[in-house]
């Protein structure tokens, strides 16, 4: 079964703070996605990356940097953490080609105060 | 617009009774899947579905392209299958980046 690890599972920041998620998979696919879940807005595209050193602006890109140093890794960068922020993220890759199912990982909560 | 509308938005259900959960799609579709989430808990794929039907024990998947929809069919239903269920669409043309709906959230009492 293909693996997505997030860490951390939970994190607490405060505002203005800098937080850095992070994941790893180890399904040798060359998508990885990031996604936010809200209560009543399922989950929302962040980022996204296709290919190593580089990734492409989700739906809700702003206030976020990612980074792809490698096939199996991928952050999620918060430089200024803000209170809307506060949300369960996801991690999730996918072979993109010839099989598009999604591979998801536990997800981070994280609270900004 | 939301090019993902799901309904209901949420469901009881007594124990035994069956459930339909619809997927409504904007734009043309080149695939969809339904998930499953436990109360905070993580997404499990049920259906990688880009048309036609697929079962898989007590669920039923079924994707029709030229009509942009695709419902899940759950028989029998049991407490167990409370939680949310999702679908994802990716859209035709597009570069593989999935666009989920807003989710069903279903509770089944004993």
């Amino acid at each position: 079964e293909a693996a997505v690890t997030q860490s951390p599972r939970s994190k607490v920041a405060v505002t203005g703070g800098k937080v850095t998620l992070s994941c790893h998979q180890t399904n040798n696919h060359d998508y990885m996605y990031w996604y936010r879940q809200d209560t009543g807005h399922g989950l929302r595209l962040i980022h996204y990356s296709y290919v190593a050193d580089s990734t492409e602006k989700g739906d809700i890109p702003d206030g976020y940097k990612a980074s792809r140093p490698s096939q199996e890794n991928f952050s999620l960068i918060l430089e200024l953490a803000s209170l809307s922020q506060t949300a369960v993220y996801f991690c999730a890759s996918s072979d993109g080609i010839s099989n598009e199912r999604l591979f998801f990982g536990h997800g981070t909560k994280l609270s900004v105060l | 617009g939301q090019q993902v509308q799901q309904s209901p938005a949420s469901l009881v259900l007594q124990e035994g009774e069956n459930a339909e959960l619809q997927c409504n799609f904007s734009t043309s579709l080149n695939s969809m899947q339904w998930f499953y989430q436990r109360p905070g808990g993580s997404l499990v794929s049920l259906f990688y579905n880009p048309s036609g039907t697929k079962q898989s024990g007590r669920l039923t998947s079924t994707t029709v392209i030229k009509e942009r929809r695709s419902s899940l069919h759950i028989s029998s239903s049991q407490t167990t299958d409370s939680g949310t269920y999702l679908c994802a669409m990716e859209r035709s043309g597009g570069n593989y980046k999935p666009t989920f709906g807003k989710g069903t959230s279903l509770v089944v009492h004993p």
